[in-house]
């Protein structure tokens, strides 16, 4: 599986954006880009999804750099309830079963007043 | 709908006891996933299902562990015996291929913390 590299750790002041690395340097032409995020005590949950485009949703915009190697979440005016650990996930596309996520350490974010 | 229900939500055995952990997927949902989550190798997949059969267990850690999945709304992830490296939190998340299946978006349930004494 391709693996992917975030930073462990970021800061933030509320109202400002933030911008959420991950490297992805032997992505496959058919691997999509995932980022899911755990609130504390919670569940992971679904953020956004990308494959070549960029993407924007209610919860944050997805920024892909050109050659696919890496991306960028962006979170446009942090807040409190935004401070969870971001996980960024390559998976295949779907072929009639559902894509396994391989979930790594993710880039914990702090987000303070 | 209510989402993902886990039960119980909290556990707290002995070594050795028998440790059943159950789990209601999303109505419609046909993907059903069991995820282990430990500080020491974070959260991992240990089995997932589609319409109610096993796909793949190749993450399940041993013979101790089984995963059940008599019908579309219900499942169970059983340890027998346990012991304190299985000390964890355990989530169910569930999806469907239908409708936008390259979004692969999975929805977790709130995890049972499990504590083997």
């Amino acid at each position: 599986d391709a693996k992917t590299t975030q930073p462990n750790s970021m800061e933030s002041n509320e109202e400002e954006p933030v911008h959420l690395p991950c490297n992805h340097s032997t992505i496959s032409g058919t691997d999509y880009i995932h980022w899911y995020r755990q609130l504390p005590s919670q569940g992971p949950e679904y953020v956004i999804h990308g494959l070549t485009s960029n993407v924007n949703n209610r919860m944050a915009s997805l920024a892909i750099a050109e050659d696919r190697k890496s991306s960028t979440l962006i979170l446009h005016r942090a807040t409190l309830r935004d401070a969870a650990v971001y996980y960024c996930i390559l998976t295949l596309p779907y072929t009639g079963t559902a894509s396994k996520l391989t979930f790594g350490t993710g880039t914990r974010l702090q987000v303070t007043l | 709908d209510a989402g993902v229900i886990q039960s119980p939500r909290h556990e707290v055995t002995e070594m050795g006891q028998e440790v059943t952990l159950r789990c209601k997927p999303i109505s419609g949902h046909d993907y059903l996933f069991w995820y282990r989550q430990t500080m020491m190798r974070g959260l991992e997949l240990l089995i997932y299902f589609n319409n109610n059969v096993p796909i793949d267990d190749s993450g399940m850690p041993e013979d101790r562990f089984s995963a059940k999945m008599p019908n579309a709304s219900f499942s169970t992830l059983k340890i027998q015996p346990s012991e304190p490296r299985d000390s964890a939190v355990y989530f169910c998340a569930s999806s469907q291929t239908s409708g936008g299946a390259e979004k692969n978006e999975q929805f977790f349930g709130p995890g049972t913390r499990l504590t083997v004494l």
